[in-house]
């Protein structure tokens, strides 16, 4: 089955603190993306890649960049935390054409905490 | 205004009754749907896609769209404990679009 791991599952920032969410696939998708998950919105993209070297913006995208440096790997970065970002964000990756459009294979979440 | 807007927000069931949730797109574009399933601590996992109108059966599921109205529902038959999670509608413009439009859930309960 498609893979897709991320790291740290759990972290605690200070504001204004830098942090970086690390994305793992080995699925050999070109499309990666990151969500970020609270309660009454659902999952809001933040950021997407078609593959190595691109990245996009997605619906929330300010306070946050992302670097696709290869095929396999998809960071978001926040350079200066702030409480706001408190939630949890998910990594997906997804090729899907026809029948499979529109389907994400997820990693199990980072858990990220601004103080 | 979300683009996908689900209903209800949560739902209780008894084990062995039907569970029905619903969805529909604000956004006539979006045509493309799946249904999404999301365990306690877990990553959302694809549970099915319907893309064309009618039913579409898998097992104890059925998800039911109408395109003229642009709702799609799913429905869980002898609904399970195993079945309690956050269940996402999502919606997608085009085959092959990037675009994965999700909506807020809605958190079903099966007792037992």
């Amino acid at each position: 089955e498609a893979a897709v791991t991320q790291s740290p599952r759990n972290k605690v920032a200070v504001t204004g603190g830098k942090v970086t969410l690390s994305c793992n696939q080995t699925n050999n998708h070109n499309n990666m993306y990151w969500y970020r998950q609270d309660t009454g919105h659902g999952l809001r993209l933040i950021h997407y890649s078609y593959g190595a070297g691109s990245t996009e913006k997605g619906d929330i995208p300010d306070g946050y960049k992302a670097s696709r440096p290869s095929q396999e790997n998809f960071s978001l970065i926040l350079e200066l935390a702030t409480p706001s970002q408190t939630s949890v964000y998910f990594c997906a990756s997804g090729d899907g054409w026809g029948a499979n459009t529109g389907q994400l294979y997820f990693g199990e979440g980072s858990k990220l905490t601004v103080l | 205004q979300q683009k996908v807007q689900q209903s209800p927000e949560s739902l209780s069931v008894p084990e062995g009754g039907m569970a029905s949730l619903n969805c529909t797109s604000s956004d006539r574009n979006f045509q493309y749907f799946w249904w999404y399933r999301q365990h306690s601590g877990e990553g959302p996992k694809a549970l099915m896609s319907i893309f064309s109108d009618g039913d579409k059966k898998e097992g104890r599921f059925t998800a039911h769209l109408n395109k003229a109205s642009l709702h799609v529902s799913l429905h869980i038959r002898d609904s399970q404990p195993s079945d309690s999670a956050l269940y996402f509608c999502a919606a997608s413009p085009s085959s092959g679009s990037w675009q994965l439009i999700f909506g807020s859930g809605t958190q079903l309960t099966v007792m037992p």
